[in-house]
């Protein structure tokens, strides 16, 4: 159970253009998701927590107009990068909260996103 | 603010030691923290939880302690086999976590 998927695994796209992740929960509903992004030997840097029906609160200093972040339903949250330039280029991972637990997160396989 | 550390960056040990791998926490007291695993190109995989009134906790071959007196979470992985060959992530309450350790356990 607890089982978060994204996609796509991959992406390259080109300077300009931009690119749409999803995130889903496929066995339980997620109030609550989460993206992150990942560097390299780096910590995961918490971007934004979305939660379902409303607007996602964006951490600081991550632009909520270049990362859109949509919670439509309680199994799929997507992320798209406006606008993509080379240093948005990374791994992005997405968790999801199962309603009522307030601790565990279920992370997604990631997106490794390359910006050419 | 409020960060975590992880000792190492890289760890090997022989295969059926016990490794022990370390969190460091400041500028926060979190209620809890959790480990997880991550393979590479992959998400975190959820291991363990402990809370900070919980001085440790098992599952299988896994054993995490945490000493607020310290501001450190020990995570043991006994018996260590090839396959617990990954990076190994502390994380704690609001979302901060460690960079990881890569453990390579060597046959």
């Amino acid at each position: 159970g607890a089982v978060v998927s994204q996609h796509p695994s991959r992406v390259i796209c080109k300077s300009g253009t931009s690119v749409k992740i999803e995130c889903r929960s496929l066995d339980f509903q997620a109030t609550t998701m989460f993206w992150y992004r990942q560097f390299p030997k780096k910590s995961l840097m918490l971007m934004a927590t979305s939660n379902e029906g409303s607007k996602a609160t964006y951490e600081q200093g991550v632009e909520k107009d270049k990362f859109l972040i949509n919670h439509a339903s309680l199994t799929l949250s997507t992320l798209t990068v406006t606008s993509a330039h080379p240093e948005d280029s990374s791994f992005y991972i997405c968790s999801a909260r199962q309603r009522g637990n307030s601790y565990e997160q279920y992370f997604g396989p990631g997106t490794r996103l390359t910006v050419t | 603010s409020q960060k975590i550390e992880q000792n190492s960056e890289a760890l090997n040990i022989q295969e059926g030691k016990t490794a022990t791998l370390t969190c460091n926490y400041t500028n926060y007291s979190p209620a809890y923290l959790q480990w997880y695993r991550q393979d590479p190109g992959r998400g975190p995989v959820f291991l363990l939880l402990i809370r900070e009134n919980e001085k440790e906790k098992r599952k299988e071959r896994l054993k995490v302690t945490f000493d607020t007196t310290l501001k450190q979470s020990l995570f043991h992985i006994t018996a260590s086999q090839p396959a617990d060959s990954a990076t190994y992530l502390c994380g704690g309450q609001n979302f901060v976590f460690g960079p990881g350790t890569r453990l390579s356990v060597l046959p």
